[in-house]
């Protein structure tokens, strides 16, 4: 199974200022079609996750310009600029390049 | 709008089975895959697998194999997944979720395994 491993934020993060969540993958996740399959999640507290970004840099539909995903095959940042508290939950990377899929373990965003 | 409307909190005893559900509107049911997703109280996230109802096709996490069952009735555009043998490891919170890019979430039901 691929391992995906999500980096820690050094919270709490002041509002307006930015935050970068990192997330690794024990084996690249460029597919033969170019596209890098990698999907970021938000769950705030007591709810669903929410899809942010997917193909690594896609933004969903309706999800901010503030979010924006980057990366290599096997490395990946999710960044988060001019924080506002609705931002604040868990922070969650998904391979959807293999069977199973696998999520990180989460890195969770307070804001000051 | 798109909705998936997941049915409620589960007691369960250790042994036995449940079969939860995740009722989708909004949208054509046969046309995307439906996901389920496991969430264990203060942990992260585990894939169990997906069904696509259009032609009852499944694909599961093998470590799901012969622990979760997942079914679909399109008449009644809504999606199930029986947990079978339960025990204290199948407390947790299952999600249902649309699609290749998982865009659209169930509320969530909380099992919970106890005698």
């Amino acid at each position: 199974d691929i391992v995906m491993t999500q980096g820690v934020l050094p919270n709490p993060v002041p509002s307006g200022e930015s935050a970068s969540i990192t997330c690794r993958s024990s084996k690249s996740l460029v597919y033969k079609d170019g596209k890098t399959y990698l999907n970021w999640f938000l769950q705030r507290p007591g709810q669903s996750p929410q899809l942010l970004t997917y193909w690594m840099s896609t933004r969903a539909s309706g999800v901010s310009d503030r979010f924006s995903g980057s990366g290599s095959g096997t490395y990946f940042t999710l960044k988060i600029s001019r924080v506002r508290a609705e931002d604040a939950g868990v922070y969650y990377c998904q391979q959807v390049r293999e069977y199973p899929r696998t999520f990180g373990g989460g890195t969770k965003l307070e804001l000051k | 709008q798109v909705q998936l409307q997941q049915s409620g909190a589960e007691l369960v005893k250790p042994g036995s089975s449940v079969k939860i559900s995740c009722k989708a509107s909004g949208y054509t049911f046969t046309s995307y895959d439906m996901h389920w997703i496991k969430q264990q109280p203060g942990n992260g996230l585990e894939w169990i697998g997906w069904i696509y109802p259009g032609n009852g096709n499944t694909k599961y996490n093998q470590k799901f194999n012969g622990k979760a069952t997942l079914t679909a009735d399109k008449s009644s555009s809504t999606a199930y997944m029986q947990l079978s043998s339960l025990t204290s490891e199948d407390s947790a919170v299952y999600f249902c979720a649309r699609g290749t890019y998982y865009d659209y979430w169930g509320q969530g039901v909380m099992v919970t395994v106890s005698s």
